[in-house]
Protein backbone atom coordinates (compact mmCIF):
# COMPACT_ATOMS: atom_id res chain seq x y z
CA UNK A 1 0.00 0.00 0.00
CA UNK A 2 1.68 3.63 -1.12
CA UNK A 3 2.64 5.32 1.93
CA UNK A 4 4.10 9.07 2.66
CA UNK A 5 7.41 8.75 3.76
CA UNK A 6 9.45 11.56 5.74
CA UNK A 7 13.52 11.85 6.55
CA UNK A 8 15.10 12.52 8.51
CA UNK A 9 13.52 10.48 11.72
CA UNK A 10 14.90 12.41 14.30
CA UNK A 11 16.71 15.58 13.80
CA UNK A 12 18.73 17.34 16.37
CA UNK A 13 20.12 21.09 15.82
CA UNK A 14 21.56 24.28 17.68
CA UNK A 15 19.41 27.14 17.95
CA UNK A 16 20.11 29.25 14.59
CA UNK A 17 20.41 26.91 12.50
CA UNK A 18 18.48 26.22 9.19
CA UNK A 19 17.17 22.56 8.67
CA UNK A 20 15.20 20.75 6.07
CA UNK A 21 12.64 18.16 6.64
CA UNK A 22 12.27 16.08 3.60
CA UNK A 23 9.11 14.06 2.94
CA UNK A 24 8.05 11.85 -0.22
CA UNK A 25 4.15 12.44 -1.09
CA UNK A 26 1.98 9.02 -2.33
CA UNK A 27 3.02 9.29 -5.96
CA UNK A 28 -0.53 10.15 -7.48
CA UNK A 29 -1.25 12.43 -4.90
CA UNK A 30 -1.26 16.38 -6.00
CA UNK A 31 -1.92 18.33 -2.76
CA UNK A 32 0.34 18.34 0.40
CA UNK A 33 0.49 19.64 3.58
CA UNK A 34 2.79 20.33 6.54
CA UNK A 35 1.77 20.19 10.05
CA UNK A 36 3.56 20.33 13.11
CA UNK A 37 2.76 18.69 16.73
CA UNK A 38 4.33 20.49 19.80
CA UNK A 39 4.80 17.57 22.69
CA UNK A 40 1.21 17.07 24.38
CA UNK A 41 -0.69 19.42 22.12
CA UNK A 42 -2.55 19.33 19.25
CA UNK A 43 -1.68 18.49 15.80
CA UNK A 44 -1.60 22.38 14.10
CA UNK A 45 -1.43 22.84 10.44
CA UNK A 46 1.39 24.77 9.08
CA UNK A 47 0.80 25.08 4.94
CA UNK A 48 -0.87 23.43 2.12
CA UNK A 49 1.08 22.97 -1.61
CA UNK A 50 -0.78 22.73 -5.18
CA UNK A 51 -0.08 23.50 -8.60
CA UNK A 52 3.54 24.39 -7.26
CA UNK A 53 2.72 27.03 -5.01
CA UNK A 54 1.36 27.71 -1.97
CA UNK A 55 -2.46 27.17 -1.70
CA UNK A 56 -3.21 28.05 2.05
CA UNK A 57 -0.57 28.25 4.64
CA UNK A 58 -1.16 29.46 8.87
CA UNK A 59 -0.27 32.52 10.88
CA UNK A 60 2.37 29.64 12.11
CA UNK A 61 4.05 29.95 9.01
CA UNK A 62 6.06 32.71 9.25
CA UNK A 63 8.96 33.81 6.81
CA UNK A 64 11.27 31.57 8.62
CA UNK A 65 9.78 28.72 6.78
CA UNK A 66 9.50 27.67 3.23
CA UNK A 67 8.38 24.98 1.34
CA UNK A 68 9.97 23.40 -2.15
CA UNK A 69 8.76 21.06 -4.82
CA UNK A 70 12.28 20.74 -6.06
CA UNK A 71 11.69 17.47 -8.21
CA UNK A 72 8.67 14.86 -9.09
CA UNK A 73 8.49 13.55 -5.83
CA UNK A 74 10.11 15.77 -2.62
CA UNK A 75 8.43 17.99 -0.98
CA UNK A 76 10.67 19.61 1.55
CA UNK A 77 10.12 22.02 4.64
CA UNK A 78 12.92 24.39 5.37
CA UNK A 79 13.53 25.91 8.92
CA UNK A 80 15.60 29.41 8.06
CA UNK A 81 16.98 30.34 11.57
CA UNK A 82 15.34 28.06 14.44
CA UNK A 83 13.77 28.68 17.83
CA UNK A 84 13.86 26.61 20.69
CA UNK A 85 9.44 26.87 20.30
CA UNK A 86 10.07 25.19 16.60
CA UNK A 87 10.62 21.74 18.73
CA UNK A 88 8.35 19.36 17.70
CA UNK A 89 7.14 16.73 15.39
CA UNK A 90 6.50 17.61 12.10
CA UNK A 91 3.89 15.75 9.62
CA UNK A 92 3.44 15.62 5.99
CA UNK A 93 0.84 14.78 4.66
CA UNK A 94 -0.76 14.14 1.21
CA UNK A 95 -4.12 14.30 -0.36
CA UNK A 96 -5.25 12.48 -4.19
CA UNK A 97 -8.09 15.27 -3.88
CA UNK A 98 -8.77 18.97 -2.86
CA UNK A 99 -12.12 19.90 -1.67
CA UNK A 100 -14.36 17.61 0.01
CA UNK A 101 -12.87 14.86 -0.99
CA UNK A 102 -9.49 16.16 0.73
CA UNK A 103 -8.25 12.89 2.57
CA UNK A 104 -5.05 13.42 3.92
CA UNK A 105 -2.98 10.91 4.59
CA UNK A 106 0.46 11.25 6.86
CA UNK A 107 3.53 10.52 7.39
CA UNK A 108 5.39 8.93 10.11
CA UNK A 109 7.07 12.28 10.96
CA UNK A 110 9.76 14.07 12.11
CA UNK A 111 11.16 14.91 15.40
CA UNK A 112 12.68 18.15 15.37
CA UNK A 113 14.78 18.78 18.61
CA UNK A 114 16.45 22.29 18.90
CA UNK A 115 19.38 23.34 21.08
CA UNK B 1 -15.41 29.58 20.55
CA UNK B 2 -12.93 26.67 19.62
CA UNK B 3 -13.10 25.47 16.06
CA UNK B 4 -12.64 21.99 16.98
CA UNK B 5 -13.50 20.66 20.22
CA UNK B 6 -13.02 17.38 22.10
CA UNK B 7 -13.29 15.99 25.30
CA UNK B 8 -9.71 14.74 26.08
CA UNK B 9 -10.79 11.34 28.25
CA UNK B 10 -9.20 9.42 29.21
CA UNK B 11 -12.58 7.44 28.00
CA UNK B 12 -12.65 3.77 29.71
CA UNK B 13 -15.05 1.18 27.73
CA UNK B 14 -14.74 -2.88 28.93
CA UNK B 15 -13.59 -4.82 25.77
CA UNK B 16 -16.33 -5.74 23.32
CA UNK B 17 -18.17 -2.56 24.27
CA UNK B 18 -19.22 0.35 22.02
CA UNK B 19 -16.74 3.29 22.77
CA UNK B 20 -18.87 6.40 21.57
CA UNK B 21 -16.27 9.25 20.61
CA UNK B 22 -17.90 13.04 20.22
CA UNK B 23 -16.51 17.04 18.76
CA UNK B 24 -18.42 19.89 18.55
CA UNK B 25 -17.31 22.45 15.87
CA UNK B 26 -17.57 25.98 15.18
CA UNK B 27 -19.29 27.48 11.75
CA UNK B 28 -15.69 28.09 9.88
CA UNK B 29 -14.64 24.44 9.87
CA UNK B 30 -17.83 22.93 8.46
CA UNK B 31 -17.47 20.98 5.68
CA UNK B 32 -15.71 18.25 5.79
CA UNK B 33 -15.61 15.78 8.84
CA UNK B 34 -12.55 13.36 9.47
CA UNK B 35 -11.40 11.10 12.06
CA UNK B 36 -7.83 9.88 12.39
CA UNK B 37 -6.37 7.31 15.82
CA UNK B 38 -3.15 8.65 16.64
CA UNK B 39 -1.15 5.93 18.96
CA UNK B 40 1.11 7.52 21.28
CA UNK B 41 4.75 8.76 19.38
CA UNK B 42 3.37 8.20 15.81
CA UNK B 43 1.26 10.05 13.17
CA UNK B 44 -2.37 10.79 12.54
CA UNK B 45 -4.26 7.63 10.93
CA UNK B 46 -6.96 8.12 8.97
CA UNK B 47 -10.08 6.06 10.08
CA UNK B 48 -12.84 7.90 8.57
CA UNK B 49 -13.93 10.36 6.03
CA UNK B 50 -17.82 12.44 6.25
CA UNK B 51 -18.99 14.91 4.25
CA UNK B 52 -22.77 14.58 4.77
CA UNK B 53 -25.60 14.83 7.29
CA UNK B 54 -26.22 11.27 8.69
CA UNK B 55 -24.23 7.90 9.72
CA UNK B 56 -21.05 6.59 7.51
CA UNK B 57 -20.34 3.06 8.33
CA UNK B 58 -16.77 1.27 7.21
CA UNK B 59 -16.43 -2.29 9.51
CA UNK B 60 -16.77 -1.57 13.24
CA UNK B 61 -16.95 2.03 12.95
CA UNK B 62 -19.65 4.50 12.06
CA UNK B 63 -19.58 7.91 12.01
CA UNK B 64 -21.99 10.23 12.28
CA UNK B 65 -22.66 13.91 11.38
CA UNK B 66 -25.50 16.20 12.28
CA UNK B 67 -24.47 19.94 10.80
CA UNK B 68 -27.68 21.74 12.85
CA UNK B 69 -26.04 20.62 16.06
CA UNK B 70 -22.34 21.20 14.86
CA UNK B 71 -22.06 17.54 15.92
CA UNK B 72 -20.10 14.55 14.88
CA UNK B 73 -19.06 11.44 16.21
CA UNK B 74 -17.11 7.99 16.09
CA UNK B 75 -19.00 4.91 17.30
CA UNK B 76 -16.43 1.35 17.35
CA UNK B 77 -18.10 -1.41 17.86
CA UNK B 78 -16.59 -4.35 19.56
CA UNK B 79 -14.21 -2.53 20.98
CA UNK B 80 -10.50 -4.45 21.17
CA UNK B 81 -7.65 -3.49 23.58
CA UNK B 82 -5.71 -3.02 19.79
CA UNK B 83 -8.47 0.64 19.71
CA UNK B 84 -6.65 2.21 22.84
CA UNK B 85 -5.52 5.17 21.13
CA UNK B 86 -5.90 8.95 20.99
CA UNK B 87 -8.72 9.80 18.49
CA UNK B 88 -8.48 13.35 16.32
CA UNK B 89 -11.39 15.02 15.04
CA UNK B 90 -10.54 17.19 12.28
CA UNK B 91 -12.52 19.53 9.88
CA UNK B 92 -12.39 21.80 7.22
CA UNK B 93 -13.51 24.56 5.09
CA UNK B 94 -13.62 22.62 2.54
CA UNK B 95 -12.11 24.71 -0.05
CA UNK B 96 -9.11 23.27 -2.28
CA UNK B 97 -6.09 22.38 -0.66
CA UNK B 98 -7.80 22.95 2.94
CA UNK B 99 -5.49 22.51 6.42
CA UNK B 100 -7.27 20.42 8.66
CA UNK B 101 -8.21 21.88 11.75
CA UNK B 102 -7.87 19.49 14.78
CA UNK B 103 -9.05 18.64 17.55
CA UNK B 104 -7.35 17.53 21.09
CA UNK B 105 -7.91 14.29 20.61
CA UNK B 106 -9.94 12.10 23.13
CA UNK B 107 -8.01 9.27 24.62
CA UNK B 108 -9.61 5.99 24.43
CA UNK B 109 -8.58 3.11 26.79
CA UNK B 110 -10.06 -0.06 26.35
CA UNK B 111 -9.85 -2.27 29.08
CA UNK B 112 -9.65 -6.40 28.67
Amino acid sequence: EPEVTQTPSHQVTQMGQEVILRCVPISNHLYFYWYRQILGQKVEFLVSFYNNEISEKSEIFDDQFSVERPDGSNFTLKIRSTKLEDSAMYFCASSEMGGEGNEQFFGPGTRLTVL
Amino acid sequence: QKEVEQNSGPLSVPEGAIASLNCTYSDRVSQSFFWYRQYSGKSPELIMSIYSNGDKEDGRFTAQLNKASQYVSLLIRDSQPSDSATYLCAGTTGGGADGLTFGKGTHLIIQP
